[in-house]
């Protein structure tokens, strides 16, 4: 099955800074990845997600780029703010053979905390 | 529009107790999920439901069973609940699609065995 690696565990920044988070996934077939923001005793909030077809996706401030070669794909934050602590998790799903049952396998998350 | 709702939030159970987690969606999602999330492990996925009338197991099944009771909503059972079974329960739906749809989660379910 899919195994999705995510680094680092821990992330400290400066407020105003930029924050980076990798994720390497083992299925060659998984298509849609998705980035998820989980703030202490809430629900996971998608943030954003991106799509095999594409190698790069930008909402405001958030980036994710996917290398389907290498398997990784990143999360970029700029200009952090202090409301940007949380945990972040990574995911990967696959539509191999045709199913959509979409399951993800998830990264054991990054807690990001931006100091002002 | 909830969204998706779990019930209870919060449960204490003694060791050997039977429970049902209950999930229930209003996006008219065809798939239905459940996971456990414990600290440093991520969310891992115990069953899923690609759609109504089917279930199936996903990386951590033991000492859980499913239903999918009709399109909206999805229990989850611990027969006998076991201190391992401490956790952070949440469901999530999403629509059908070939190529991948977010999975929207509910607020969770805090479950503390004793």
């Amino acid at each position: 099955g899919e195994n999705v690696e995510q680094h680092p565990s821990t992330l400290s920044v400066q407020e105003g800074d930029s924050a980076v988070i990798k994720c390497t996934y083992s299925d060659s077939a998984s298509n849609y990845f998705p980035w998820y923001k989980q703030e202490l005793g809430k629900r996971p909030q998608l943030i954003i997600d991106i799509r095999s077809n594409v190698g790069e996706k930008k909402d405001q401030r958030i980036a994710v780029t996917l290398n389907k070669t290498a398997k990784h794909f990143s999360l970029h934050i700029t200009e952090t703010q202090p409301e940007d602590s949380a945990v972040y998790f990574c995911a990967a799903s696959s539509n191999a053979g045709g199913t959509s049952y979409g399951k993800l396998t998830f990264g054991q998350g990054t807690i990001l905390t931006v100091h002002p | 529009n909830a969204g998706v709702t779990q019930t209870p939030k919060f449960q204490v159970l003694k060791t050997g107790q039977s429970m049902t987690l209950q999930c229930a969606q209003d996006m008219n999602h065809n798939s239905m999920y459940w996971y456990r999330q414990d600290p440093g492990m991520g969310l891992r996925l115990i069953y899923y439901s690609a759609s109504e009338g089917t279930t199936d197991k996903g990386e951590v099944p033991n000492g859980y069973n499913v239903s999918r009771l009709n399109k909206r909503e999805f229990s989850l059972r611990l027969e006998s609940a076991a201190p391992s079974q401490t956790s952070v329960y949440f469901c999530a739906s999403r629509e059908q699609g070939y190529f991948g749809q977010p999975q929207h989660f509910g607020d969770g379910t805090r479950l503390s065995i004793l």
